[in-house]
């Protein structure tokens, strides 16, 4: 299974640069890795997705190393709105669903 | 506007009621899925269907029932015999296309409370 394996809790201060990382280490080889954002009382939806290298949009980049166990959430001047619970996503092998862990819960602090 | 709405966005039930959750799409798309979250928790996969009139038991499907009669309905009816049914109950969708770029889309969910 291509379970994933994030930090529980980051706290930041506003303004500063975030890292979340995930470790993936059973991914398949056509898997890509995807990253969701989930506010309280809301559906979790679609950040950024990739399969290797960096990707870069307008909410945030992600890092994947060429070995691709593991991937990097980076979200510039983080802001109070941005505390959410940050969630690290791939396919599971053999099966059409993805698999959401408990996530990592980002406390952005003024 | 294209997207997924779920009704309603509070329920509350009294023990030992049926009662069912509503989701609808109009993204077109082939998969549909619910989830419940509870309190600082993650997802866990109740119930999905890849195609109308199909549909697979997820991680805890135990005390739950759906049906796909259309394309764009999933509803959700949790039963009487769901021990603990309070908890937030998302429903998501995604594209038959290719497994590897999965991307699903999140209703906004509704919160079940039992009385």
């Amino acid at each position: 299974l291509a379970k994933t394996t994030q930090p529980i809790s980051m706290d930041s201060y506003e303004g500063q640069e975030v890292n979340i990382t995930c470790s993936h280490n059973n991914i398949a080889t056509n898997d890509y890795i995807t990253w969701y954002q989930q506010f309280p009382s809301q559906g979790p939806r679609f950040i950024i997705q990739g399969y290797k290298t960096k990707v870069t949009n307008e909410v945030a980049s992600l890092f994947i190393p060429a070995d691709r166990k593991s991937s990097t959430l980076s979200l510039p001047r983080v802001s109070l709105s941005d505390t959410a619970v940050y969630y690290c996503l791939s396919p599971l092998t053999g099966a059409n669903n993805l698999f959401f862990g408990t996530g990592t819960r980002l406390t952005v602090i003024p | 506007d294209g997207g997924i709405t779920q009704s309603p966005k509070y329920l509350f039930r009294k023990e030992g009621q049926n009662v069912t959750l509503s989701c609808e799409q109009n993204l077109n798309h082939d998969a549909m899925y619910w989830y419940r979250q509870d309190p600082g928790q993650g997802l866990r996969l109740i119930y999905y269907s890849q195609i109308v009139n199909d549909f697979q038991k997820g991680d805890i499907a135990e005390g739950y029932s759906v049906s796909r009669e259309k394309k764009e309905s999933f509803p959700l009816t949790v039963t009487s015999a769901q021990k603990n049914p309070t908890a937030f109950y998302l429903c998501a969708s995604r594209d038959r296309g290719s497994r590897s770029t999965d991307t699903q889309y999140f209703g906004p969910g509704t919160r079940l409370t039992v009385l």
